[in-house]
């Protein structure tokens, strides 16, 4: 199965500031599919982003994704309160689908 | 609009069994498959399998083969996971979420439950 590491492990911004997660796999994530959710305590897992790079509905444009291959980059360009929580890829090209273990950003 | 909406909080013994539900509503049930994922406490998300609601079949991770099974009851739009010889290590929320796309093969999960917590010990 393919493995997803993410970095870094614990981001800490201000609000207003860029924002900029990585997601690296251990072998080629077929046509892109690669999702990216952000994930709040006590809540559902919210999709952000799906195709590598296109931003499921509702979401703010302020969230972007990109790469291809074995490297995808999510990014907030400023960022609102309300974005401080755990960020998480997904790798579902190929089964089983596979999920990296999270980037915590954090107020500074 | 589209909610899941899943089964209290479990409290179980090592050994016994837990049957969590996710009730869909907004959408048409048998369009989507249903996944299930988990988070061990502190632990990020674990994908452990599909199920598709039309006929029944179903896809396990190779970790819970023959230690879980993935249901409905399609005339009351639900899911169903059910997990065995439950260990402490099984201690997590659990999560049911609607497939993105009603396609084959592996997809994102677009709408999610609000998770069910399972808790093992003695």
């Amino acid at each position: 199965e393919i493995v997803l590491r993410q970095s870094p492990g614990t981001l800490s911004l201000s609000p207003g500031e860029r924002a900029t997660l990585s997601c690296r796999a251990s072998q080629s994530v077929s046509s892109s599919n690669l999702a990216w959710y952000q994930h709040k305590s006590g809540q559902a897992p919210r999709l952000l982003i799906y195709g590598a790079s296109s931003r499921a509905t509702g979401i703010p444009d302020r969230f972007s994704g990109s790469g291809s291959g074995t490297d995808f980059t999510l990014t907030i360009s400023r960022l609102e309160p309300e974005d401080f929580a755990v960020y998480y890829c997904q790798q579902y090209g190929s089964s089983p689908p596979t999920f990296g273990q999270g980037t915590k950003l954090e107020i500074k | 609009q589209v909610q899941l909406v899943q089964s209290g909080a479990e409290v179980k013994e090592p050994g016994a069994s837990v049957k969590v539900s996710c009730e869909a509503s907004g959408y048409t049930f048998t369009n989507y498959d249903i996944y299930w994922v988990r988070q061990a406490t502190g632990q990020g998300l674990e994908w452990m399998g599909w199920m598709n609601p039309n006929s029944g079949n179903t896809g396990y991770v190779q970790k819970f083969q023959g230690r879980v099974a993935m249901t409905r009851d399609a005339s009351i739009s639900t899911a169903y996971m059910e997990l065995y010889s439950l260990r402490s290590d099984d201690t997590a929320v659990y999560y049911c979420a609607r497939k993105g796309v009603a396609v084959p093969g592996p997809y994102y999960s677009d709408y999610w439950g609000q998770g069910t917590l399972v808790a093992v010990s003695s």
